[in-house]
């Protein structure tokens, strides 16, 4: 079965570090890739996604994200984290063939340093 | 702001109870979606509408119900609630096929605990 799989539960770093969440997901012809962040008492908000062309993707509030084929992998980068990046990130797959599939990661949970 | 809001924000009912949690969406987007987030095990799809007569299934659609009023309206029924439904529940829309590459709009939650 089509899964997605964040295998740090949680991850803690100082204010001014850099952060990578990593992602892997399970093969799937032509996936659309995500990564939203949920803060404290809210819904889920989108930080980037990739369909295709640059393997290096921006997104909002300075992350970005590397899409690696024969790796299966999506990783989520910020070269400096703010005390206000502590939320919870979540990888999701979206596979555009055969029946609908849209799936979460479990999530890694950021804590951060002051 | 075109927004996706959810009532109640809270719920507190008993083992039995029916209880419908209720999503709608100034987005104007066709595709509507309930998930259900419990710790470690992040989101899973409960049901997912790509019009209003297009109703699906998700991965774990035992024990709830849904009904799609209109293209702004999605709500979730859970006919007979049991305390293993206590979760944070999420309503999410998207635009149809292929649309902004399936990015999805999240409500702001509701969180449900069944004594």
């Amino acid at each position: 079965a089509q899964s997605v799989t964040q295998p740090d539960i949680h991850i803690t770093v100082s204010e001014g570090a850099s952060l990578e969440l990593r992602c892997n997901y399970s093969y799937g012809a032509t996936p659309y890739l995500f990564w939203y962040v949920q803060s404290p008492g809210q819904g889920l908000q989108l930080l980037l996604k990739y369909f295709s062309g640059d393997t290096l993707v921006q997104g909002i509030k300075g992350f970005e994200a590397e899409f690696k084929r024969s790796q299966s992998s999506f990783n989520l980068r910020k070269p400096s984290v703010h005390w206000s990046d502590a939320a919870e990130y979540f990888c999701a797959v979206h596979y555009t063939s055969g029946t609908y599939k849209y799936i979460f990661g479990t999530g890694t949970r950021l804590k951060v340093l002051a | 702001d075109a927004d996706v809001t959810q009532t109640p924000r809270n719920r507190i009912t008993k083992t039995g109870k029916r209880i419908m949690l209720e999503c709608s969406q100034t987005k104007g987007h066709d595709r509507m979606y309930w998930y259900r987030q419990d710790p470690g095990l992040g989101l899973r799809l409960i049901y997912y509408s790509f019009d209003v007569k297009d109703i699906n299934k998700g991965e774990i659609s035992d024990g709830y119900s849904v009904s799609r009023q209109a293209q702004a309206k999605f709500s979730l029924s859970l006919e007979s609630a049991i305390p293993n439904q206590t979760a944070l529940y999420f309503c999410a829309t998207s635009l149809g096929q292929g649309g902004s590459l399936g990015e999805q709009f999240f409500g702001p939650g509701t969180r449900l605990t069944v004594l």
